[in-house]
């Protein structure tokens, strides 16, 4: 079974630019998660989807950051303009169900503002 | 919100001696799970605990669910130079839909030969 995958791995951007990050969760999970891991610290959930439909963004910067998933497969994770707060490893998630069972990371995006 | 502490943040130890670490919560949580995460990889399940009171092992690992469902612990016996990485625990509480996970902040686990 093929897992989370995430691209671009690294990214380093200048604060006020625009960044993407994509998600492409296990086949046929219908949960999807985006995490923030800031260094020294462990991942805190931005946003939550059930197929293509927002559960929970009750984390999410919403001044700056916003997520899609269309068509209720893969996702795309925006932060428009960026700050130097926002390095950190964006990790996504997907699980069948919504609950714990089956629940896969991604390896993350890197990111760097400088 | 959701907090969890855990401890130690970091350890130092020579292979083959027995680790242990553990956290707690000001919230009750339904599910109890130990992660562990290496450099740039997201973090991978060790062990997971549903039901107040458990014990449970996976291989050296052993956790434990607190009886008041708001702390665990992890231990790690006869540690080996790949245990090195970071620990999670990470609490779960699931309704509806919606259920995420709450991770405590990590114990650095280095294994000298």
């Amino acid at each position: 079974e093929a897992g989370v995958a995430q691209s671009p791995r690294y990214k380093i951007i200048e604060k006020r630019q625009s960044v993407a990050f994509w998600c492409n969760p296990i086949s046929g999970h219908a949960t999807l998660y985006w995490y923030q891991q800031i260094l020294g610290q462990g991942p805190k959930l931005l946003i939550q989807f059930q197929n293509n439909g927002v559960v929970d963004d009750s984390q999410l910067p919403k001044d700056r950051f916003s997520a899609e998933r269309l068509k209720g497969v893969d996702s795309t994770l925006k932060i428009q303009p960026a700050k130097l707060e926002d390095s950190a490893v964006y990790l996504c998630a997907s699980s069948p169900r919504g609950d714990f069972f089956g629940y896969t990371f991604g390896s993350g995006t890197r990111l760097t503002v400088v | 919100g959701q907090q969890l502490n855990q401890s130690p943040q970091s350890m130092f130890i020579q292979e083959g001696e027995d680790v242990s670490m553990n956290c707690t919560s000001s919230s009750i949580f339904n599910t109890w799970l130990w992660y562990k995460q290496d450099p740039g990889e997201g973090p991978v399940l060790l062990i997971a605990l549903y039901k107040a009171g458990e014990l449970t092992s996976n291989g050296r690992l052993t956790a434990q669910f607190g009886i008041t469902r708001k702390d665990s612990f992890l231990n790690i016996s006869a540690s080996i130079p790949s245990d090195v990485g970071i620990y999670f625990c990470a609490g779960f509480n699931y309704g509806g839909s919606q259920g995420n996970l709450i991770f405590g902040k990590g114990t650095k686990l280095s294994v000298k030969p």
